[in-house]
């Protein structure tokens, strides 16, 4: 079974500053994807990036990038810039066949004005 | 293009009643999975369906959680005789045809369960 974990539980970035949170996974699967999703305290659920196991090339989205390690099994989002809208819970998480997500624990971002 | 609809927003329950929660998919959407977030937790997989199909129901509970998407109307996740550690956020997420793979769930907001 694949497992995520978030090892950060909370993190804290000045306003403009940049931040890593930090994801690890386990699989023996040599296809698959990695996602960050954002939910803000409305609870909705934000996809923020995507990222296919094949690629070399790390995802970027704007602010947002990753720092995909495949033979380590890491995966770590960084945000530059970062704002105060970006204050949010992050999760990492995991897809395989079936499209089915396993998910990190979480890290609650704070950023301070 | 409305979204992954969920209803109710919050649901309140005394302890050994029903809930029934609601999912409509993205419209052209045929694939549903149902999450459970307990407080300060992650989201964690219960079930994957199609139409009339359960496809993956590993991680639900064997007893009085079951789920259903009829071939017409929304997906249903109906919970029997709840008890207090049912309460928790339950996400709806929904997916085009399966098969590429790689497709990014799209989530509605979520139901809050509270059992009092």
């Amino acid at each position: 079974a694949q497992t995520v974990t978030q090892s950060q539980p909370e993190m804290s970035v000045q306003e403009a500053e940049t931040v890593t949170l930090s994801c690890t996974y386990d699989t023996s699967e040599s296809d698959y994807y990695l996602f960050w999703y954002k939910q803000p305290p409305s609870r909705q659920m934000i996809l923020v990036i995507r990222q296919e196991a094949y690629k070399q090339q790390n995802a970027t989205e704007n602010r947002f990038s990753v720092n995909f390690q495949k033979a380590a099994k890491s995966f770590s989002l960084k945000i530059s810039d970062s704002q105060l809208g970006d204050a949010a819970m992050y999760f990492c998480a995991y897809m395989t066949a079936g499209n089915m997500l396993t998910f990190g624990g979480g890290t609650r971002l704070m950023v301070k004005p | 293009n409305a979204g992954v609809m969920q209803n109710p927003r919050h649901l309140v329950r005394r302890r050994g009643q029903e809930a029934r929660l609601r999912c409509s998919p993205m419209k052209g959407h045929s694939h549903v999975y149902w999450y459970r977030q307990l407080p300060e937790e992650g989201l964690k997989f219960m079930v994957y369906l199609q139409k009339e199909n359960i496809i993956d129901e590993s991680g639900m509970p064997k007893e009085r959680f079951s789920a259903e998407f009829p071939k017409e109307g929304p997906s249903i996740l109906r919970i029997q005789q709840v008890v207090r550690g049912d309460s928790a956020a339950y996400f709806c997420a929904s997916s085009p045809v399966v098969g590429t793979g790689g497709s990014p769930l799209h989530f509605g907001n979520g139901t809050r369960l509270t059992v009092t």
